[in-house]
């Protein structure tokens, strides 16, 4: 069975720009969940799309967007690229959102490294 | 609204050697507690995680911890260490609120010297 894929893995973009990137959870999974690594500020939670519903969203600027599609591939878009937006970016799915039993564990992908220059 | 500390950014230790990894949390709420582990260039592995019941649980590489009430902690231990154990490990918390939003520690990195 096939794990989260991401794509692009890797990328550069100049500031200004803007950046889409692709999340094709694990199959049956309906949730995804997109998260932001950075050396100063560690793993932040960016939204959660469930059944193509934005479910929760973290603290950031609405420069950051997503959406998920109804076969539950999820994109994540970042307009206007700051330097400060340089992170690996990991998508997570899992079976449902909420009630972390022992059947909605949440598992992630390898990620997206992002370089904005 | 939720927090992690993780005490500890690095941890050096030699192979065999036993180690701890220290997690604290904040929270007004019933929480489940999970610990990651990401290797380089990789994205975050379950460990385990503790959602009910034992307050003890054990992943299947060798690693257990301890859900702490009264000290609001979680902290990741192995009696025996290996290289291949090298990597950042991440304590994570969550509640029936929060979907599947979770909050991490900053991470500590675990360092298994020969």
């Amino acid at each position: 069975k096939a794990g989260v894929t991401q794509t692009p893995r890797y990328l550069i973009k100049t500031r200004g720009q803007q950046v889409t990137l692709s999340c094709s959870p694990i199959s049956g999974h309906r949730s995804v969940s997109w998260y932001q690594q950075t050396p100063g500020q560690g793993l932040q939670f960016l939204f959660e799309y469930f059944s193509e519903t934005q479910r929760n969203k973290g603290n950031f600027p609405g420069r950051f967007s997503g959406r998920q599609f109804s076969n539950s591939r999820s994109e994540m878009n970042v307009s206007t690229l700051e330097l400060g937006d340089s992170a690996l970016y990991l998508c997570a799915s899992s079976l449902v959102s909420g009630l972390p039993s022992s059947g909605n564990t949440i598992y992630f992908g390898e990620g997206s490294w992002l370089t904005v220059v | 609204a939720q927090s992690v500390t993780q005490l500890d950014s690095q941890v050096p230790v030699f192979e065999e050697a036993p180690v701890e990894l220290r997690c604290n949390y904040s929270s007004s709420v019933s929480v489940y507690l999970f610990w990651y582990v990401q290797y380089p260039n990789q994205g975050l592995q379950l460990l385990l995680k503790y959602l009910s019941g034992s307050t003890l649980v054990e992943s299947i590489n060798g690693f257990e911890a301890e859900f702490n009430k009264s000290q609001t902690s979680f902290h990741l231990r192995k009696p025996s260490v290996h290289i291949s154990d090298t990597a950042e490990y991440f304590c994570a918390v969550s509640d029936n609120n929060a979907g599947n939003m979770l909050t991490f520690g900053g991470g500590t990195r675990l360092m298994v010297k020969p």
